[in-house]
């Protein structure tokens, strides 16, 4: 079955600083990826997504993710944390067939100035 | 292009009222998805829509839930005698291309008092 992991609940990190939010997939073909950023009371926006082709992905606002097969992971990555990026981040992965996403539960980002 | 269009933003109701919630999706986009987020977990899949036909439902929809797209554009999503554990954030979104990344709505966020 399909699922997501997100090890860290919450992840406090001061502004400037650099930022990975882990996630671990579990899923019998080739996933599709994808980080969302949901902010206090709003809709999910999408991040990145990963279909194959280059394991390193560039998202919007200087996110990337890395897609590591061999330890089912994609985790997402800032080099330098804005105040502006407090949020809650989800991990998904998306079946072969696209009718659904499972989302992973979610780290809540804490900045700090 | 307005984005995936939600109404209402909240509702409050009474336990055993029914409710309405409606989604408008990206006019382009042929498919159509509704999510369920509680409090502190990602975004869980409810049911999607292909045009007008309905061709998945989770076993999240119990028979009090009813979604309908008619005409393949607009969606409703109804709950009948609404229990204090339908009290979730309802959250729609909508496609043109299998796992392209669904764009969200901003969500009917429903409490049940």
């Amino acid at each position: 079955a399909q699922s997501v992991t997100q090890p860290d609940i919450h992840i406090t990190v001061s502004e400037g600083a650099s930022l990975e939010l882990r996630c671990n997939y579990s899923y019998g073909a080739t996933p599709y990826l994808f980080w969302y950023v949901q902010s206090p009371g709003q809709g999910l926006q999408l991040l990145l997504k990963y279909f194959s082709g280059d394991t390193l992905v560039q998202g919007i606002k200087g996110f990337e993710a890395e897609f590591k097969r061999s330890q089912s992971s994609f985790n997402l990555r800032k080099p330098s944390v804005h105040w502006s990026d407090a949020a809650e981040y989800f991990c998904a992965v998306g079946t072969n067939t696209g009718n659904q996403f499972y989302f992973g539960t979610g780290t809540s980002l804490t900045v700090i100035p | 292009d307005t984005g995936v269009s939600q109404d209402p933003r909240h509702k409050i109701t009474k336990r055993g009222q029914n409710v309405t919630f409606r989604c408008d999706p990206i006019s382009e986009h042929n498919r159509l998805y509704w999510y369920r987020q509680t409090l502190g977990q990602g975004p869980e899949f409810l049911t999607y829509f292909q045009n007008e036909a309905q061709l998945e439902k989770s076993r999240l929809l119990s028979d009090r839930f009813s979604a309908e797209r008619p005409k393949g554009s607009f969606s409703t999503l109804e709950i009948q005698r609404t229990e204090q554990g339908d009290s979730a954030m309802y959250l729609c979104a909508s496609s043109f291309t299998d796992n392209y990344g669904y764009t969200f709505g901003s969500g009917t966020r429903l409490t049940v008092v």
